[in-house]
């Protein structure tokens, strides 16, 4: 079945300090989403890619759907505390279907 | 602008008994609605969706249904409860044509006793 891999499982970083992650499908995507969870909460969309090769920015937040349309990238720049969370990403299984992977729990030390 | 509730926040119950979550939608018609579990603070696990009232499509078998008894209302029940129910779960919908993001309700928080 459809699997989607995220990386890191976990990272701790340094305030201040750049982020990335990545995450990897078996099969092509036409749509990646990125969402933050933080603790006690539900997921919230952070970036939607729709188009191969897309970079799209939220802020400090960029993601980039990649080429192969197998995977795609979420960078964070110059971390800030209130980062910290889990990390999901997200593609479609069918139209109204979306398979999230397994996260990345980000840690940011003051 | 669109907005999801979803409560209670938090339950406890004991093994056996009942269980009623509820959702509902607000600012928008005909969405897609969603119900997850999440267990350890990792993995989404899609138990059940639905496109119209009525209309509600299983992804796991156990011993929980949910059902639309209106447009924008999501229910998720048990007749009896079992320890390994316990979770958070989580609510969501999306724009009723296909490929849409989801937008997350903020859980309950599920304990089996």
């Amino acid at each position: 079945g459809q699997q989607l891999n995220q990386s890191p499982q976990s990272m701790f970083i340094q305030e201040g300090e750049d982020v990335s992650m990545n995450c990897t499908s078996s099969s092509i995507f036409n749509t990646w989403l990125w969402y933050k969870q933080d603790p006690g909460e539900g997921p919230v969309l952070l970036i939607a890619l729709y188009k191969a090769g897309e970079l799209t920015s939220n802020g400090r937040l960029t993601a980039q759907f990649g080429i192969t349309r197998k995977d795609s990238f979420l960078n964070i720049s110059a971390s800030i505390p209130s980062d910290v969370g889990i990390y999901f990403c997200a593609g479609p299984v069918t139209g109204n279907q979306f398979y999230f992977g397994t996260g990345t729990s980000l840690t940011v030390i003051p | 602008s669109q907005t999801i509730h979803q409560w209670p926040a938090t339950l406890v119950q004991p093994v056996g008994s009942p269980l009623s979550l509820e959702c509902t939608v607000e600012g928008t018609s005909n969405p897609n609605l969603y119900w997850y579990r999440q267990a350890a603070g990792r993995g989404l696990q899609l138990l059940f969706y639905s496109v119209g009232i009525g209309q509600i499509s299983s992804e796991v078998p156990q011993n929980l249904s949910a059902s639309r008894p209106q447009d924008r209302q999501f229910i998720l029940s048990s007749k009896k409860l079992l320890l390994s129910d316990s979770g958070f779960y989580l609510c969501a919908w999306s724009e009723g044509r296909g490929g849409q993001p989801q937008h997350f309700g903020d859980g309950t928080r599920l304990s089996i006793l």
